[in-house]
This record gives structure tokens, C-alpha cells and sequence, in this order.
């Protein structure tokens, strides 16, 4: 057990639905990284925050957005959803912005149907 | 972007030692190299991280040459249970994120 929880474990939905994945960090980490692994792409960097603050981007999609609230908990925001927005969807915490050493919550796997 | 190669799968029997080399060649001076472990449908899983030479751990050793621009990720006698992808993301220059790649798939065999 990482330590880091993400809800839901599963989801389905259909296209063009919106959908928020919440993530909540190991006690005590300030930063929080989500990111997206599908069959064919592998693990894509989404985005990072650290306490609160947006600090880095990576390949997400402008029907996408996250924020990381007072608490430190972060929530990913998908909209207009694709069938090809199926995929894994991690989130992973660390002590200190930068550090490589992320701990990754099991995961919320969505379908797009 | 930063950019790894490793070997897409290695087949392993168990009780073997399996070594696991990442080629970076444009990691950053002052990154460390970092190794991590993914079952199935799990978050991957950090395993060990070192900067030059050689770390060891309960779980792996990571062997760096003076150059950096590679590593090796050592399993000493795996079990059918080391069957996962392992990862060597690296960091971009300037860049917070990890790049995380195809990952190698160990498939250890009784």
C-alpha cells in the first residue's frame, strides 16, 4: 500500500460525458502527478501540482483540467469524453517538487463506451 | 523531452540473475536515476534510485557508470512474482516531470 488513494477504482461512462477522478496523497507529500497509461501510449505525464500550485504540464488535453485543493487532495477533470480517453488513470505524490521518487495510488480505470 | 531505451521484453528462469540496462543519454548533471516496478493494472512501484556507482537494496542493485548515460537494474534470483514492466524514467533539463517510456517486460519463467 502506497499510501496514496485514489475513487473511483472504475468507471463508465459514455462519449461527450464529464468525469472527475479524485486522488488523495500520501500524508504529508505537497506534490501530486497524475497521469494516463493506455495499451498503445504506455505511462503519459499529465500534469503536477505542488501544494496547491500548478507546477508542471505535460501531453494533457484541453478537454482536461485538474486542480490540487487546501487539503492537498486533487481532483482530474475529464469533459467531452472520446472513446479513445479509455485508459489508466494514476495519481502519484511525492515530499519535495521534483524528486523522483513517486508513490502511485492503484489507479481509476475508465471507459469510455 | 528526455528520452530512455530499454529492452522492450527479457524472458528469465526463476532463481536467475536478470539484468535490466536503460540507456539516457541526455540525463541532466545533476539527476538522479531512478527505477520503478509495475504489476498488471497497479501503479508502478519505485524500487531504487542512485546517482553514480553502485546502490543496493533489499530488492535490487543499480550499477552506474562514470558517464551516466546508462544504468543496470540487477535482480538477484527472481521468482515468478519479479514477472512485471520495469521502468527507468528520467527527468527532462529544466523539467519537473518523469518520462516514463515502454518499460521493459520481465516475463520469469518456472
Amino acid at each position: 500500500d502506497s499510501g496514496v488513494t485514489q475513487t473511483p477504482k472504475h468507471l463508465i461512462t459514455a462519449t461527450g460525458q464529464r468525469v472527475t477522478l479524485r486522488c488523495s496523497p500520501r500524508s504529508g507529500d505537497l506534490s501530486v502527478y497524475w497521469y494516463q497509461q493506455s495499451l498503445d501510449q504506455g505511462l503519459q505525464f499529465l500534469i503536477q501540482y505542488y501544494n496547491g500550485e500548478e507546477r508542471a504540464k505535460g501531453n494533457i488535453l484541453e478537454r482536461f483540467s485538474a486542480q490540487q485543493f487546501p487539503d492537498l487532495h486533487s481532483e482530474l477533470n475529464l469533459s467531452s469524453l472520446e472513446l479513445g480517453d479509455s485508459a489508466l488513470y494514476f495519481c502519484a505524490s511525492s515530499g519535495r517538487t521534483g524528486v523522483d521518487e513517486q508513490y502511485f495510488g492503484p489507479g481509476t480505470r475508465l471507459t469510455v463506451t | 523531452l528526455a528520452k530512455t531505451t530499454q529492452p522492450i521484453s527479457m524472458d528469465s528462469y526463476e532463481g536467475q540473475e536478470v539484468n535490466i540496462t536503460c540507456s539516457h543519454n541526455n540525463i541532466a548533471t545533476n539527476d538522479y536515476i531512478t527505477w520503478y516496478q509495475q504489476f498488471p493494472s497497479q501503479g508502478p512501484r519505485f524500487i531504487i534510485q542512485g546517482y553514480k556507482t553502485k546502490v543496493t537494496n533489499e530488492v535490487a542493485s543499480l550499477f552506474i557508470p562514470a558517464d551516466r548515460k546508462s544504468s543496470t537494474l540487477s535482480l538477484p534470483r527472481v521468482s515468478l512474482s519479479d514477472t512485471a514492466v520495469y521502468y527507468c524514467p528520467v527527468r527532462g533539463a529544466g523539467s519537473y516531470q518523469l518520462t516514463f517510456g515502454k518499460g521493459t517486460k520481465l516475463s520469469v519463467i518456472p
